[in-house]
């Protein structure tokens, strides 16, 4: 079956770097598109990024662009988003979320807590 | 690109029927038939309930319906029951590789 585990959240100072990581398993990353949305405390969902199947075209929130990376190692299972020049804005739960071929997302991961705080 | 517009709250007591509104543009929801509808339990990431505006994913209950006229979509939830009770979130495809999401509705069963 489909699984996505997020790791990597945690506390960093403003201006600050984190990757996090998404471990998947149940289907091959090289066939399909994978995301990251977000969620800051109490508020609702945000698109962040996507990286297609091929890993060729990489799509951007304008909030995240030119800050944020997102990458994948398929010989891992793994998708990565780097994101840097962290603000306060950033403080939120970071889900990685699989496409299901008709621009939904059909499976999430239970979600890793980037907080920015000094 | 502006969050889609969904009420913040509705309300129905076991047995009747919700609907929950979802507008956006002619750029992302007019434009397409790939508005997505997510249910989302506090602490639990969001799980998928409807896409491409009308079709259900296996396991989800056919209490749940979407439709889509002109630039607002709807989700329809018949036959309230207490386990419906969360935020609900729809979401479209933008031009240009991207995706907006709506700014929520929290669902209340009475």
């Amino acid at each position: 079956q489909v699984q996505l585990v997020e790791s990597g959240g945690g506390v960093v100072q403003p201006g600050g770097s984190l990757r996090l990581s998404c471990v998947t398993s149940g289907f091959s990353l090289a066939k399909f598109n994978m995301h990251w949305v977000r969620q800051a405390p109490g508020k609702g969902l945000e698109w962040v990024a996507m990286i297609e199947d091929d890993g060729r075209a990489l799509w951007y929130a304008d909030s995240v662009k030119g800050r944020f990376t997102i990458s994948k190692d398929r010989s891992r299972n793994t998708l990565f988003l780097q994101i840097s020049s962290l603000r306060s804005e950033d403080t939120a739960v970071y889900y990685c979320a699989k496409d299901g071929r008709g621009y939904q997302f059909d499976y999430w991961g239970q979600g890793a807590l980037v907080t920015v705080s000094s | 690109q502006s969050a889609l517009t969904q009420p913040a709250s509705v309300s129905g007591s076991p047995g009747q029927s919700i609907t929950i509104s979802c507008t956006g543009t002619s750029s992302d929801v007019g434009n397409y038939n790939l508005v997505s509808w997510y249910q989302q339990h506090p602490g639990k990431a969001p799980k998928l309930m409807i896409y491409e505006g009308n079709k259900r994913p296996s396991g989800v209950s056919n209490r749940f319906s979407g439709s889509k006229s002109a630039n607002t979509a709807s989700v329809t939830i018949s036959g309230l029951q207490a386990e419906d009770e969360a935020h609900y979130y729809c979401c479209s495809y933008v031009n240009g590789g991207t995706w907006v999401f709506g700014g929520g509705t929290k669902l209340t069963v009475l």
